[in-house]
């Protein structure tokens, strides 16, 4: 069985910190997924990564996929109120369907 | 930007009635899935369809749920008998390639009383 945890599961931070948000799994998976989900809405992809050490730039956010295509993470530079929101990962496997399997999400509130 | 469209936005049901959730992917996508999330819970994979046929379903996928996509456009999600923890957030999702994301609906919030 195919698993994905995500680290940490809540995090408070004051406007302008940095921090890193990491999705880890012992399987390996075809591409990674990030999606941001606002209550009561489906999830909004955010990036995919696809290539073993991969890393992607989105304006402020920077998502890495492990050598490995095991693991990922999500950095963000300079947080503002406005990245505030449950961030998913997500993992599609190799076989024809790309179902994905997901993370739990990180909760994030950032404090002006 | 082209949207996966849900409806209903909520439907409460009673228990052993039948309900159908309904979307509307993106016109050119080929790969349609639905998926739901229990309250507090990760989002769990349902059922894939491709080619007008279901190419992968889950174990939450039994006899109870059917899928259907009647006309070209129309996707549909029955579940015949509801049962109390059918209770969930459904979302319907498209994809064109399936490598570069997929496009998810606001999702159907089923309530069964």
């Amino acid at each position: 069985t195919q698993l994905l945890e995500q680290s940490p599961q809540f995090l408070s931070i004051q406007e302008g910190e940095n921090l890193t948000v990491y999705c880890n799994s012992s399987s390996v998976f075809s591409s990674l997924q990030w999606y941001r989900q606002e209550p009561g809405e489906g999830p909004v992809l955010l990036v995919t990564v696809v290539t073993g050490g991969e890393v992607k730039k989105l304006k402020r956010l920077t998502f890495q996929f492990g050598d490995a295509r095991k693991d990922s993470s999500l950095h963000i530079t300079a947080a503002q109120p406005g990245d505030t929101g449950l961030y998913l990962c997500a993992g599609a496997n190799a076989g024809n369907n790309r179902k994905l399997i997901w993370g739990l999400g990180t909760s994030l509130a950032v404090n002006p | 930007e082209p949207e996966v469209t849900q409806t209903p936005s909520h439907q409460v049901t009673q228990m052993g009635q039948e309900v159908i959730l309904r979307c509307v992917p993106i016109s050119n996508h080929l790969y349609f899935y639905w998926y739901r999330q229990i309250l507090g819970q990760k989002v769990e994979f349902l059922v894939s369809f491709y080619n007008n046929e279901i190419s992968e379903k889950s174990e939450i996928f039994d006899d109870q749920f059917s899928v259907e996509r009647p006309d070209g456009s129309n996707f549909t999600l029955k579940i015949r008998s509801t049962k109390l923890e059918d209770s969930a957030m459904y979302f319907c999702a498209s994809t064109q390639d399936r490598v570069y994301g997929y496009t998810f609906g606001s999702g159907t919030r089923l309530t069964v009383v």
